[in-house]
């Protein structure tokens, strides 16, 4: 039962155009919602997170979408750069607990130069 | 702070024998999570720690697979009898009560293929 479902296994973009990753969840016990970046050989590396208390998170250019009617989010990327493409997972957790970490499948995104 | 570390980073092994993973978590990091990924999703859940004490642990943690925290410092994750299917990347993070809800941080991972 996938919980946390990324459609798009790729996305291709110009640099310094917008990306946009998309991710839906289906459990409503989720309260917050993460972006995970992994490079080849590495680890994921935290990237943004929003509570389900809002609709909006901003850092940088990075900004995550929040819809909890739709049970969906978004991760807006301007302007891309290619030192952003990597693998983009999505993630939920429920507070309460133990904080583990349920992850999408992945968007593999290419900023092309 | 150098990171979260695992040892070894590659593994190969025939189906039958025994591995032992080793993961040295950020030094003032108390929580430690262990996570399988296989080729095309993303990482599973399989096991937590809170210093030395597992307090969660997954379906898919059969009775094959191992952990341990001792001290409440470096975890070990033992897979006994390997079969083929356990071929995945191993994946170890950590993090405190300091940090945000859902930020961990990662280790690069251990390799494992059976043979």
């Amino acid at each position: 039962d996938q919980q946390v479902k990324q459609n798009s296994p790729s996305l291709s973009v110009q640099e310094g155009r917008i990306s946009i990753l998309n991710c839906d969840y289906t459990n409503s016990m989720f309260d917050y919602f993460l972006w995970y970046k992994k490079y080849p050989a590495e680890g994921p590396t935290f990237l943004i997170s929003i509570s389900s208390i809002k609709d909006k998170n901003e850092d940088g250019r990075f900004t995550v979408f929040l819809n909890k009617s739709a049970k969906h989010l978004s991760l807006h990327i301007v302007p891309s750069q290619p030192g952003d493409s990597a693998v983009y997972f999505c993630a939920a957790i429920s507070s309460g607990g133990y904080q583990k970490v349920t992850f999408g499948t992945g968007t593999k995104l290419q900023v092309i130069p | 702070d150098t990171g979260v570390s695992q040892d070894p980073r590659h593994k190969i092994t025939k189906r039958g024998q025994n591995v032992t993973f080793r993961c040295d978590p950020i030094s003032e990091h108390n929580r430690l999570y262990w996570y399988r990924q296989t080729l095309g999703q993303g990482p599973e859940f399989l096991t937590y720690f809170q210093n030395e004490a597992q307090l969660e642990k997954s379906r898919l943690l059969s009775d094959r697979f191992s952990a341990e925290r001792p001290k409440g410092s470096f975890s070990t994750l033992e897979i006994q009898r390997t079969e083929q299917g356990d071929s995945a990347m191993y994946l170890c993070a950590s993090s405190s009560f300091r940090t945000a809800a859902g930020e961990q941080y990662f280790g690069p991972g251990t390799r494992l293929t059976v043979t």
